[in-house]
């Protein structure tokens, strides 16, 4: 296994456009996570799956996101309608529940930039 | 509300010296604490992590931390840094969801 994939690594789009994330998660692992990460700042939780259902959204989670983890494998994040303010390195991350929950492995990330 | 406090936003040390980047959390219960790594337009590497137990523990790259529940703190320590240590670094909790909470970050510089 190679761990936490992200494609694309790198998407520029304009302002308006609508566009998707995939993830695909260590084989193993059950639980997956997207995070978004700005310039300067840490990552901040956007929205956790536990297999196939999504069991928390962020606040910072508008309507225009949608996340999907169809038969808890791999995971798309979508974004409609984007703004400039969405410009940002958008992370995901999986785990393995059991002993040591919360040890999550991320990918290398997908950075989008809005024009 | 739990988080996580980074107060260095940038340390600069020489190439051979000692390393301590600090971290404080806000938790309620016994925290789940990590240290990450991240390099330039790359995802984190996890170099240590504290669950319980001995409250020093060790982790990748010769990276250790220790864990002071009195201080609330998860200082990360380095005996002797390397120019290839130059990165940010984010210390991080696990709430009772499992989701981790960053702090903002340490850039650290490693001088030639």
């Amino acid at each position: 296994d190679t761990g936490v994939s992200q494609d694309p690594r790198h998407k520029i789009t304009k302002r308006g456009q609508n566009v998707t994330f995939r993830c695909d998660p260590i084989s193993e692992h059950n639980r997956l996570y997207w995070y978004r990460q700005t310039l300067g700042q840490g990552p901040e939780f956007l929205t956790y799956f536990q297999n196939e259902a999504q069991l928390e959204k962020s606040r910072l989670l508008s309507d225009r996101f949608s996340a999907e983890r169809p038969k808890g494998s791999f995971s798309t994040l979508e974004i409609q309608r984007t703004e400039q303010g969405d410009s940002a390195m958008y992370l995901c991350a999986s785990s393995l529940q059991g002993q040591y929950d919360g040890e999550a492995f991320f990918g290398q990330g997908t950075r989008l930039t809005v024009v | 509300a739990q988080s996580v406090t980074q107060p260095d936003i940038h340390i600069t040390v020489s190439e051979g010296a000692s390393l301590e980047l600090r971290c404080n959390y806000s938790y309620g219960a016994t925290p789940y604490l990590f240290w990450y790594v991240q390099s330039p337009g790359q995802g984190l590497q996890l170099l240590l992590k504290y669950f319980s137990g001995d409250t020093l523990v060790q982790g990748i790259k010769g990276f250790e931390a220790e864990f002071k529940r009195s201080q609330s703190s998860f200082n990360l320590r380095k005996p002797s840094v390397h120019w290839s240590d130059a990165a940010e670094y984010f210390c991080a909790v696990m709430d009772s969801s499992y989701k981790l909470i960053f702090g903002s970050g340490t850039r650290l510089l490693v001088r030639p």
